[in-house]
């Protein structure tokens, strides 16, 4: 099977933080990526980390730990609309893209 | 702006018919990809090409096939479509460990 985990669903409340998590097993490492999708639609790009660190992207910040195999998306001032599926994946040593099963985010009022 | 087409955003076919799902890309990608995405499993690599006229198996390539006769057209083929091949597929296009974009997605429909 795929090494990549995250928990299923989350919910948090309109203008809150969130931080949904995601933990891999590889032994090649090129990257970890995050999509978001929306119900019927297919995932959007969000963010690629392939160093350490924090990067910031507006509402928007993804990390990565290489050695722990963790990364996190953190979803700012939440609004409605986040309300989708966020999927990370990493590429394996054979060049494909491994995804995870997804985090279902509800926002509520 | 980055854009990947599909030809169909939903399809309804018949068992045993054969159905060819369309994709293409303007950002010049030399890597193609096509997904199958179901409740509960995530998204699944089915064929990939990292050139034209290549094609690599991806986790599930059984029941399908895939043709890339031009750089920006990524085809993929059900030759006898059964119900269990019903699912949401996804095209891709993207560079080597680059980010992978996305098209709209097709829902396919065997009755």
């Amino acid at each position: 099977g795929q090494n990549i985990d995250q928990p299923t669903e989350m919910t948090a409340t309109e203008g809150a933080i969130v931080q949904i998590n995601c933990t891999y097993q590889t032994s090649g490492f090129n990257g970890l990526f995050w999509y978001q999708q929306h119900a019927g639609e297919a995932p959007t790009f969000l963010s690629y980390n392939v160093l350490d660190g924090l990067e910031e992207k507006g509402r928007f910040s993804s990390f990565l730990s290489r050695s722990k195999g963790y990364s996190y998306l953190l979803l700012k001032e939440l609004q409605m609309k986040d309300s989708a599926s966020y999927l990370c994946a990493y590429y394996n040593q054979g060049g494909k893209l491994i995804f995870g099963q997804g985090t279902e985010l509800s926002v509520k009022p | 702006d980055v854009k990947v087409t599909q030809s169909s955003r939903y399809l309804v076919k018949r068992t045993g018919e054969k159905v060819f799902l369309e994709c293409v890309q303007d950002m010049d990608h030399e890597n193609m990809f096509w997904y199958r995405q179901d409740p509960g499993l995530g998204l699944r690599l089915i064929y990939f090409s990292y050139d034209v006229k290549m094609k690599e198996k991806g986790d599930i390539p059984e029941g399908y096939s895939v043709s890339r006769e031009k750089k920006e057209r990524f085809s993929l083929i059900l030759e006898s479509a059964s119900t269990n091949q019903t699912s949401m597929y996804l095209c891709a296009s993207g560079g080597n460990t680059d980010t992978q974009y996305f098209g709209p997605g097709t829902r396919l429909t065997v009755l």
